[in-house]
């Protein structure tokens, strides 16, 4: 069965802490690894991530993909409060083509 | 704003009760998906569309249908609610099939609590 799972489970760091979220994943036929941002309402995307060693990155956020070893990871740096969120990790197969997601990463950013 | 839309925004209702949730896609996009999330599981795959037509089913329970009409927006049926269907359902769009590989954008969702 396709699974993806995140750790940490919850994080707490202060101001201006360099973070590093996991995300390993078993899928079938992979086609894409996407990361995406849940504040209080609707997930909103951050990266897809579809070949291995390539960085993406948007600010102070990267994010890079193993295909050997079937993980990645979320990088922040200089975390501020606004980064607070829970930080979901999805993959999706070609064979079905449903995204699914991991339970994600609660950051708490304190000042 | 990720240009979907979904209504309602709350509902409340009793065990055993219908209730229809709608989702209006992005413009141009022609897949629609729908996610369950509540505390203990995550956010849960249950159904897409593409064009009208059903494309993937995930563990959808038989009590829930959806469907996608010729204008692109979508309706989910819950029927024969029970406790545990409360959660947060999520109506998400993508401009192609999901297997091409373009993310999906996720409405606001709908928050159902059952009593």
């Amino acid at each position: 069965e396709d699974k993806v799972v995140q750790s940490p489970l919850s994080l707490v760091v202060h101001e201006g802490d360099t973070v590093t979220l996991n995300c390993s994943y078993e899928v079938t036929n992979f086609r894409s690894l996407l990361w995406y941002k849940q504040e209080k309402k609707a997930p909103t995307f951050l990266f897809m991530l579809t070949s291995s060693g390539i960085e993406k990155k948007s600010g102070r956020l990267s994010s890079i993909l193993d295909k050997k070893e079937l993980f990645s990871i979320l990088n922040i740096t200089a975390t501020q409060t606004g980064d607070s969120a829970v930080y979901l990790c999805a993959v999706r197969s070609s064979n079905t083509g449903k995204l699914i997601f991991g339970q994600g990463t609660t950051l708490q950013v304190k000042p | 704003d990720s240009g979907v839309t979904q209504t309602p925004k709350h509902l409340i209702t009793a065990t055993g009760q219908r209730v229809t949730l709608r989702c209006s896609p992005r413009s141009g996009d022609l897949s629609v998906y729908w996610y369950q999330q509540s505390l203990d599981q995550g956010l849960q795959f249950l159904i897409q569309y593409y064009n009208g037509e059903e494309r993937a089913k995930g563990n959808i329970l038989e009590r829930f249908s959806a469907q996608q009409f010729p204008d692109l927006h979508s309706e989910l049926n819950l029927s024969s609610l029970e406790l545990g269907d409360s959660a947060l359902y999520f109506c998400a769009s993508s401009v192609v099939d999901q297997a091409l590989g373009s993310p999906l954008h996720f409405g606001n969702g709908t928050r159902l609590t059952v009593t």
